[in-house]
């Protein structure tokens, strides 16, 4: 038990689908996160939030559309996704984003039909 | 931040230590070397870092050369739950972009 959790932990949509997911954590954190990791590939890290302001996106479609209403949640809203989308999300929290421990959840495995 | 080389598999008796090697030559001052470990199915679990001198937690023990160009990771007594990726990772201590590489896969067998 991380202190973050994330819902759903599978979830299979098709391409023309809206889906979202969602991470929650309960440990105080000012920063969250999410990370992409597609078979045989390292984390690929996608967006960072810091106080519910957007501070990184790494290049991410427009398909995956983040949404941070505080700093215990963290939405990943997914629409007319590719099945090459298909990975496992994993979300993560820090004391600040200038703080290199990161706490995990536990992901959420997507595949796309 | 720096890139890190680590090998791609390592194979450790259970009981005994297990010393996982990273090699980080362009290294700048200022960055620190974090471990994290990925178990099967699992998101990465934190383990360590340093920046300069040899750090110890319950978990393991981070042993950085003088030049800090290359650290090791020793898993004092590897159990079974010990097998993982485990990822050397250099950045600044602005470290909110962990740059994950494809770690060392360590594999304790009994």
């Amino acid at each position: 038990e991380t202190g973050v959790t994330q819902t759903p932990r599978h979830l299979v949509m098709g391409m023309t689908n809206k889906k979202s997911l969602k991470c929650e954590q309960h440990l105080g954190h000012n920063a969250m996160y999410w990370y992409k990791q597609s078979a045989k590939k390292p984390l690929e890290l996608m967006f960072v939030y810091n106080f519910k302001e957007q501070t990184e996106n790494n290049s991410v479609p427009s398909r995956f559309s983040p949404e941070c209403p505080n700093s215990s949640h963290l939405f990943l809203h997914l629409h007319t996704l590719q099945p090459e989308d298909s990975a496992l999300y994993l979300c993560a929290s820090s004391q600040d984003a200038g703080v290199g421990e990161l706490f995990f959840g536990e992901g959420s495995r997507l595949t796309v039909l | 931040d720096a890139k890190t080389t680590q090998p791609p598999s390592m194979d450790c008796a259970e009981g005994r230590a297990a010393n996982l090697p990273c090699n980080h030559s362009t290294i700048s001052g200022n960055e620190y070397v974090y471990w994290y470990r990925q178990i099967h199915s699992q998101g990465p679990q934190y383990i360590i870092h340093g920046l300069k001198n040899n750090e110890t937690n319950e978990m393991a023990s981070l042993i950085i050369t003088e030049d800090r160009k290359s650290s090791t990771l020793i898993l004092p007594h590897a159990t079974l739950r010990d097998t993982a990726v485990y990822y050397c990772i250099v950045t600044t201590e602005y470290g909110n972009k962990l740059v994950f590489g494809a770690g060392t896969i360590l594999r304790v067998k009994s």
